[in-house]
């Protein structure tokens, strides 16, 4: 098994850009979420599915996009890039349908966005 | 809404020395506690978890208590290695208007040869 795939790994964008990032997993599992880490101020919560066509607001949803068409899909989408933006970003995964089992983390991808 | 407190943020200790972490939690429906380790470069990997039915948990070098009525949760790490240093995070879940895990701000393990 890949576990948990993100790509791309890094990615620069200019203010009101868009664009895609990547999650995939072939665990089979229900629940995917995304993150972004900033120094200081550990992981939050951006969204979260439980399965395929089900999708909801995590912490900070403001600013992203999300879809699960697919069990193993979960692409988090920026539509107009901004500064703020610019994060450490972490897909996620766990076979419960809720909190409350491991959460299994991809790589990650870097964002810079001046 | 949930908050969890982690301290300290960063940590410094001798090779062999053991190092402890603690963790605080508000939502007194929270019931599994797991801690992470994230290395450099790479996403946060579970180490350890405890769920809310025992007070402490152990593998190896590294165990978990938890005082459910204080709220908070430890993480303990014995007889440090270099290979000891990363970040560390603990969580909560919170299942209350949604399936969502709230993790602590981190702390940054320094194991000194």
């Amino acid at each position: 098994n890949a576990g948990v795939t993100q790509t791309p790994k890094f990615q620069v964008l200019k203010t009101g850009q868009s664009m895609t990032l990547q999650c995939a997993q072939d665990m089979n599992h229900e629940y995917m979420s995304w993150y972004r880490q900033d120094p200081g101020m550990g992981l939050r919560l951006i969204h979260y599915s439980v399965g395929a066509g089900i999708t909801d607001q995590g912490e900070v949803p403001n600013g992203y996009n999300v879809s699960r068409s697919t069990t193993e899909d979960f692409p988090l989408r920026l539509l107009s890039a901004a500064p703020s933006q610019t994060s450490v970003y972490f897909c996620a995964s766990s076979y419960a349908l809720d909190s409350q089992e491991t959460q299994y983390f991809g790589p990650g991808t870097r964002l810079l966005v001046l | 809404g949930e908050n969890v407190e982690q301290h300290p943020s960063t940590l410094s200790v001798q090779e062999g020395d053991s190092a402890v972490i603690k963790c605080t939690y508000s939502d007194s429906a929270s019931n599994y506690f797991p801690w992470y380790k994230q290395e450099l470069g790479k996403g946060p990997q579970l180490i350890i978890d405890i769920r809310s039915n025992v007070g402490e948990k152990k593998d190896q070098r590294i165990a978990v208590t938890l005082n459910k009525t204080a709220k908070h949760f430890s993480l303990h790490i014995t007889e440090t290695q270099p290979e000891d240093s990363a970040v560390y995070f603990c969580a909560a879940p919170r299942d209350t208007g949604g399936f969502k895990t709230i993790f602590g701000a981190g702390t940054r393990l320094f194991v000194k040869a």
